[in-house]
């Protein structure tokens, strides 16, 4: 693809409910990442995938959050019973390897009523 | 810990002004140091910068990194409403990790 892609790109739920946020990296792209940002803050680190390799889970926040990555390509970012402070937006980001430049999708807005 | 620090958080020019945003880190394994703008929701890249005292430039942005007092700034010359932006600052450590500044929101007023 030209790009990466996020869906959707919208999402209101309501607290309780379980959310799934997809990520279509570049083809190729073997380092893909999740970000959270919040409003007037900068990005925050949740999680990392490279290649097979086991991925760093060390920016969940809790373990309502949770994320798979399937045959190296595409991504979901679960949350589960989903709070008002998860409402934030999540972007996507990879890269052809690890520490080159990053591409961003266009970010899925989470609000949580 | 980690961290990027960036200055001003906000700033308001008029057209034509030239601004300068800064960046500042204390990371382990520092390894460079990219600068984005995020104009909706999708930051787009503008430098990647690795060595220090290189200037980097795209029409009238330009930046530079100092890796001995640890900081970059960006300039922007002869500003548009275009500009009007969150402009970010990552610092790449190690292997793979990004750490994200909170970003200087830049208006530009016409």
């Amino acid at each position: 693809g030209a790009g990466v892609s996020q869906s959707p790109s919208n999402k209101v739920t309501e607290k309780g409910k379980d959310v799934e946020l997809r990520c279509d990296p570049i083809s190729g792209h073997t380092a893909l990442y999740w970000y959270r940002q919040s409003l007037g803050q900068g990005l925050e680190f949740l999680i990392y995938f490279q290649g097979n390799s086991a991925p760093d889970k060390s920016g969940l926040p809790s373990d309502r959050f949770s994320a798979e990555r399937t045959g190296g390509s595409v991504s979901t970012l679960t949350i589960q019973r989903t709070q008002q402070e998860d409402s934030a937006v999540y972007l996507c980001a990879s890269s052809s390897r690890t520490g080159d430049t990053q591409y961003f999708g266009p970010g899925t807005r989470l609000t949580v009523l | 810990e980690d961290k990027v620090v960036q200055s001003p958080l906000s700033l308001v020019v008029h057209e034509g002004d030239t601004v300068t945003l800064n960046c500042s880190y204390e990371v382990t394994n520092f390894r460079s140091l990219l600068w984005y703008k995020q104009e909706k929701k999708a930051p787009t890249f503008l430098f990647m910068l690795t060595s220090s005292g290189i200037e980097k430039k795209s029409g009238r942005l330009s930046s530079i990194l100092d890796k001995k007092e640890l900081f970059s700034i960006l300039n922007i010359t002869a500003t548009q409403t275009g500009d009007s932006a969150i402009y970010l600052c990552a610092v790449t450590s190690g292997t793979y990790k990004y750490i994200f500044g909170t970003g200087t929101r830049l208006k530009v007023l016409a």
